[in-house]
């Protein structure tokens, strides 16, 4: 299975650009890189996903590599209220047909007044 | 997300008994998914199901039992073989196709 490798906190002040990397070098041709964020006890929310081309929509930017061995996202005007752990997640193809989703340790964001 | 039901929000119990935690989706989706968390800790599968009455392991089924009788239903059972079970337990759900998982509020079981 792939895995993925994030660092574990960044700080990020408000209203600038927050980069979040993730590592996923192990990862498949038609394995999609799906980003969550979770709030303190809550479920995951969705922000985005890609398999190979850049991806934008309304909460984030996903720059994913050339060789797909690493992605990006961004975050173009960060707030307080972004402040959570982001996970970075490689979706596999199992042997009975359907999709685990194997997600990393994430990384702790706080953003900075 | 909406049209994922988990409840109840917070569990307590007593250290060996048998705790059976719910979740119910009307999204349609056939894939379920358990994961636990424990603090500072990022999510690990305990189970998964594609399709009414099949199931498989993730990387920590040890200790746990699951069900999917329904597709709507994919109820967790904690055993008393769960050396430490007190975590916070993420129901989620998606389409056979794959695209993005749906993650209920999660259960918060304390043993005690």
């Amino acid at each position: 299975d792939a895995k993925t490798t994030q660092p574990p906190s960044m700080d990020c002040a408000e209203g600038r650009a927050a980069n979040l990397p993730c590592n996923h070098s192990t990862i498949s041709g038609n394995e999609y890189v799906y980003w969550y964020r979770q709030i303190h006890s809550q479920g995951p929310q969705y922000i985005i996903h890609g398999l190979k081309n850049n991806e934008t929509n309304e909460m984030a930017s996903l720059i994913i590599t050339e060789d797909r061995k690493s992605s990006t996202l961004i975050l173009p005007h960060a707030t307080l209220r972004d402040t959570a752990v982001y996970y970075c997640i490689v979706r596999a193809s199992t042997t009975s047909g359907t999709y685990k989703y194997i997600f990393g340790t994430g990384t702790r964001l706080k953003v900075l007044a | 997300d909406g049209g994922i039901t988990q409840s109840p929000k917070y569990l307590f119990r007593k250290e060996g008994q048998n705790v059976t935690l719910s979740c119910e989706q009307n999204l349609n989706h056939d894939a379920m998914y358990w994961y636990r968390q424990d603090p500072g800790q990022g999510l690990r599968l305990i189970y998964y199901s594609q399709i009414v009455n099949d199931f498989q392991k993730g990387d920590i089924a040890e200790g746990y039992s699951v069900s999917r009788e329904k597709k709507e239903s994919f109820p967790l059972t904690v055993t008393s073989a769960q050396k430490n079970p007190t975590a916070f337990y993420l129901c989620a759900t998606a389409g056979l196709a794959g695209g993005r998982e749906f993650f209920g509020p999660g259960t918060r079981l304390t043993v005690l």
